[in-house]
């Protein structure tokens, strides 16, 4: 089992709709959760994080929590085509100041 | 301020010969990290440093790779010889000290190794 699990897609969404993102992770002591955007040939960026069980909004960006279920979601509101690109979830483990990446969903939005 | 900065962007060589990657940390940050993408796989830690110090190398494949930040600042990652497996992006980045796990960090723009 991978440390931290991701659907790669490619998720195909139309424009203005919502994307929806998922992620799971394998330390149940994990204590910080990023989402990163990749787009193609470049490095990631870092858009999101989430600490605490619960959802955190960021513009059209949301991103959910659930500790118990190990579970890490990004939902994009008003998807755009730009917004068309490999999404990485990276945990923090308990120990150690690290980041561990997903292998990424790719995310394509249709106009 | 500037980001991490990493050169070269592109490199091509033969296999069995040696290759270098620079990495200069955003100003301030302590803590350096390089990272190894392969093609349709997420990011991959080969070593951190905190400081000087390589913190945590478990993941470097020490018979070929090596690295050093001497003077805690820019780091230098070399492999000799190079296999054409080892062609993927390598990636720099850097946090403040101690705090990468908790606020994430900042990637340089890679450089893409390409070994024929």
């Amino acid at each position: 089992q991978k440390e931290v699990e991701q659907n790669s897609g490619p998720l195909s969404v139309p424009e203005g709709a919502i994307a929806s993102l998922n992620c799971t992770y394998s330390d149940r002591g994990s204590q910080s959760f990023f989402w990163y955007r990749q787009y193609s040939g470049k490095s990631p960026e870092l858009i999101m994080s989430i600490y605490s069980n619960g959802d955190k909004e960021d513009g059209r960006f949301t991103a959910q929590l659930n500790k118990a279920s190990q579970y890490v979601s990004l939902l994009i509101r008003d998807s755009q085509p730009s917004d068309s690109a490999t999404y990485l979830c990276a945990v923090n483990r308990a120990y150690g100041n690290k980041l561990v990446f997903g292998a990424g969903t790719i995310l394509r939005v249709k106009s | 301020e500037a980001g991490v900065v990493q050169s070269p962007r592109y490199k091509i060589i033969e296999k069995k010969q040696p290759v270098a990657f620079w990495c200069n940390p955003i100003s301030g940050h302590n803590t350096l990290y390089w990272y190894r993408q392969n093609l349709g796989q997420g990011p991959e830690l080969l070593i951190r440093y905190e400081n000087e110090e390589a913190v945590d190398d478990s993941q470097l494949p020490k018979d070929r790779f090596s690295a050093e930040r001497l003077k805690g600042v820019d780091s230098t990652l070399k492999i000799q010889p190079a296999e054409l497996g080892d062609s993927a992006v390598y990636l720099c980045a850097s946090s403040l000290e101690g705090r990468g796990g908790i606020y994430g960090y900042t990637f340089g723009s890679g450089t893409r190794l390409t070994v024929v």
